[in-house]
């Protein structure tokens, strides 16, 4: 089945520096990648939406220049968190649709990064 | 805009227990509907769907039915296993929309 491949998995990165997420699409096309960041015990928080080959579109309240999204082929896009604070700190989950185009299928989720600004 | 009701966790059951996590929606036209599930430390897996009103999701002993006329999508299973221990996320896609809207999560908990 369709897999969506996320890393690193783990990142413990100090305050200031920045960090690149990865998410491929293995077997699919990706079009149309989800990021979203999940608080520990809460549901997950839709960050922005990347298409390949434009720019992404952000959520309300959330920093472009903070969260540089890139989908530069159908099965790749990253996130890249720069200038990271503590506060930055979180689970960032990536998706794609399964089918692309239709949300008819479900989505296909990687398997998340965990990031610690120490 | 639009929603998704679950019930609060943590839901606390015995090995081969019966369970209900309940799910409702708000939204306009005709969404689907999913359950999904996350195991302590990774990403969501999709567990089941349903596209259309009293359809019936179903996979790995669980299952969820469509009900337009009580906006619901209730997620039951007739034996549990320690091994369902996880977080499980109600969501729906509106009709001819991308954007998954997800409910708060239930975690649950599966005792030997």
């Amino acid at each position: 089945g369709a897999v969506v491949s996320q890393h690193p998995s783990r990142v413990i990165c100090k305050s200031g520096t920045s960090v690149k997420i990865e998410c491929r699409s293995l077997d699919f096309q990706a079009t149309t990648m989800f990021w979203y960041r999940q608080f520990p015990k809460q549901s997950l928080m839709l960050m922005a939406t990347s298409n390949e080959g434009s720019k992404a579109t952000y959520e309300q309240g959330v920093e472009k220049d903070k969260f540089l999204i890139n989908h530069a082929s159908l099965t790749l896009s990253t996130l890249t968190v720069t200038s990271a604070h503590p506060e930055d700190s979180s689970f960032y989950i990536c998706s794609a649709p399964t089918r692309a185009g239709s949300s008819l299928y479900g989505y296909t989720f990687g398997s998340g990064t965990r990031l610690t600004v120490v | 805009g639009d929603s998704v009701t679950q019930m609060e966790g943590p839901v606390t059951l015995s090995e081969e227990a019966f369970l209900t996590i309940n799910c409702t929606y708000t939204a306009t036209g005709y969404p689907s509907l999913f359950w999904y599930v996350q195991y302590p430390g990774e990403g969501l897996q999709l567990l089941l769907k349903a596209t259309k009103a009293d359809d019936k999701g179903s996979n790995k002993g669980f299952e969820a039915t469509y009900r337009k006329e009580t906006t619901s999508f209730h997620l039951e299973k007739g034996s549990v296993q320690v091994s369902d221990s996880a977080v499980y996320f109600c969501a729906l896609s509106a009709a001819g929309g991308f954007k998954t809207i997800f409910g708060a999560g239930t975690r649950l908990f599966v005792k030997a």
